[in-house]
């Protein structure tokens, strides 16, 4: 079984509409991220939190949520989805005593 | 503030030849590195990274990596490419005095030709 698991694998909505992206890990890890992904522009991170009660936002917040729900779970939302938040969103874990961080395998979202 | 230069968009190479994918890095003490690679519909996967211990770093699948100080460089290589390398690649460094953030290169591009 995969360590980090992300649902849905892919999803097509339209503008204006909500939509949540969720995570789980079986890793045990404290920390978890979400990042998007736009070609040429490698990795840019969106929400972290470092446990259940601390979440912050990383460079590209605005228009997304998020939420912990446990310390294996960390759900993104898209509010009111617009086009230009088509991209690949990944989550990510890691542990405070290692820097590695640890990626599921992506969500590829397309807004129409 | 850390940041990471990967200087090559793209690169392309024959099967059997050297590799080499080139990273600057910019931080203002000694940086966490890391080389990532991403395989066509798949997930992010670590090849090696460097945490200020031996400065060439032996990573999966025969590439390895050297940090060099005085050139802020840290070069991905492998002496001879397979078919099955043929992916995108990230330098990423790690600011250990913000919560040990990643900063992700714009990645580079590695096609394979037979």
């Amino acid at each position: 079984d995969a360590d980090v698991t992300q649902t849905p694998r892919n999803r097509i909505t339209k503008t204006g509409k909500r939509i949540m992206l969720e995570c789980s890990q079986t890793k045990g890890h404290d920390r978890m991220y979400w990042y998007r992904q736009d070609p040429g522009l490698g990795l840019q991170l969106i929400y972290y939190s470092f446990d259940v009660k601390d979440i912050n936002k990383g460079e590209i917040s605005d228009g997304y949520s998020v939420s912990r729900q446990a310390q294996a779970k960390f759900s993104l939302s898209l509010e009111s989805a617009i086009p230009n938040q088509t991209a690949l969103y990944f989550c990510a874990t890691s542990d405070f005593a290692r820097d590695e961080q640890f990626f599921g395998p992506g969500t590829r979202l397309t807004v129409l | 503030a850390q940041s990471v230069t990967q200087l090559d968009s793209h690169v392309s190479v024959s099967e059997g030849t050297p590799v080499l994918l080139r990273c600057n890095y910019s931080s203002s003490y000694s940086p966490s590195l890391f080389w990532y690679v991403q395989h066509p519909n798949k997930g992010l996967q670590l090849l090696l990274k460097y945490t200020s211990a031996a400065t060439l770093v032996k990573g999966i699948n025969g590439f390895e990596a050297e940090f060099k100080k005085s050139e802020t460089s840290f070069h991905l290589t492998k002496p001879s490419a397979h078919m099955s390398d043929a992916a995108e690649y990230f330098c990423v460094v790690s600011d250990l005095y913000n919560f040990n953030k990643f900063y992700f290169g714009s990645g580079t591009k590695l096609n394979v030709k037979p």
